[in-house]
């Protein structure tokens, strides 16, 4: 069975791109969470999207956001691009409706804002 | 809304040597627990989980964890680490969301492990 997907690994933007990532989730998993780590800040939540529609939403400006397409898999957007943006963004997926909140998670896209 | 609390940031030990990695936990509501690995550069893998039943739970590479209600923690354990166990740790809680319609993971801070030959 396939595991979380995510692409592309490394990417190196300039300040003022915008840039998207991509996951895809494992096979019948409806739930994709996306989190930003970096040293500094540790692991934090960015948004969740279950069936298409965003249901939960982490503490970060408008300049980030997501859909999720109707095969599940999701894509996040970064716009205007800062230094601060630098880290690993990482997918998760899980089943959505069998609740015990388990995820499974990607390698994670690492992105360097020059 | 509950926390994670990991209350070391970083644990050196010697190969060979038992370790344990602590982890507390608050929450007004019923929760599920869990411990995922981050080796350099890679995603987190799920070491173990705490759903319900026995409050001692086994995960992958010796590991263990032992839920303890009262004293709202959930430490991880091995009796002896190798070098290939160096990696973070993150402790997690999963509980209801505020309004009920499903459940959000929320992450400690991460525990570095280093183990030196």
């Amino acid at each position: 069975k396939a595991g979380v997907t995510q692409t592309p690994r490394y990417l190196i933007k300039t300040r003022g791109q915008q840039v998207t990532l991509s996951c895809s989730p494992i096979s019948g998993h409806r739930s994709v969470s996306w989190y930003q780590q970096t040293p500094g800040q540790g692991l934090q939540f960015l948004f969740e999207y279950f069936s298409e529609t965003q249901r939960n939403k982490g503490n970060f400006p408008g300049r980030f956001s997501g859909r999720q397409f109707s095969n599940s898999r999701s894509e996040m957007n970064v716009s205007t691009l800062e230094l601060g943006d630098s880290a690993l963004y990482l997918c998760a997926s899980s089943w959505g409706d069998r609740e015990t909140g388990e995820a499974f998670f990607g390698q994670g896209t690492r992105l360097t804002v020059v | 809304a509950q926390s994670v609390t990991q209350l070391d940031s970083q644990v050196p030990v010697f190969e060979e040597a038992p370790v344990e990695l602590r982890c507390n936990y608050s929450s007004s509501v019923s929760v599920y627990l869990f411990w995922y690995v981050q080796y350099p550069n890679q995603g987190l893998q799920l070491l173990l989980k705490y759903l319900s039943g026995s409050t001692l739970v086994k995960g992958i590479n010796g590991f263990e964890a032992e839920f303890n209600k009262s004293q709202t923690s959930f430490h991880l354990r091995k009796p002896s680490v190798h070098i290939s166990d160096t990696a973070e740790y993150f402790c997690a809680v999963s509980a209801p969301n505020s309004g009920g319609s499903n459940y959000k993971l929320t992450f400690g801070k991460g525990t570095l492990l280093t183990v030196n030959p």
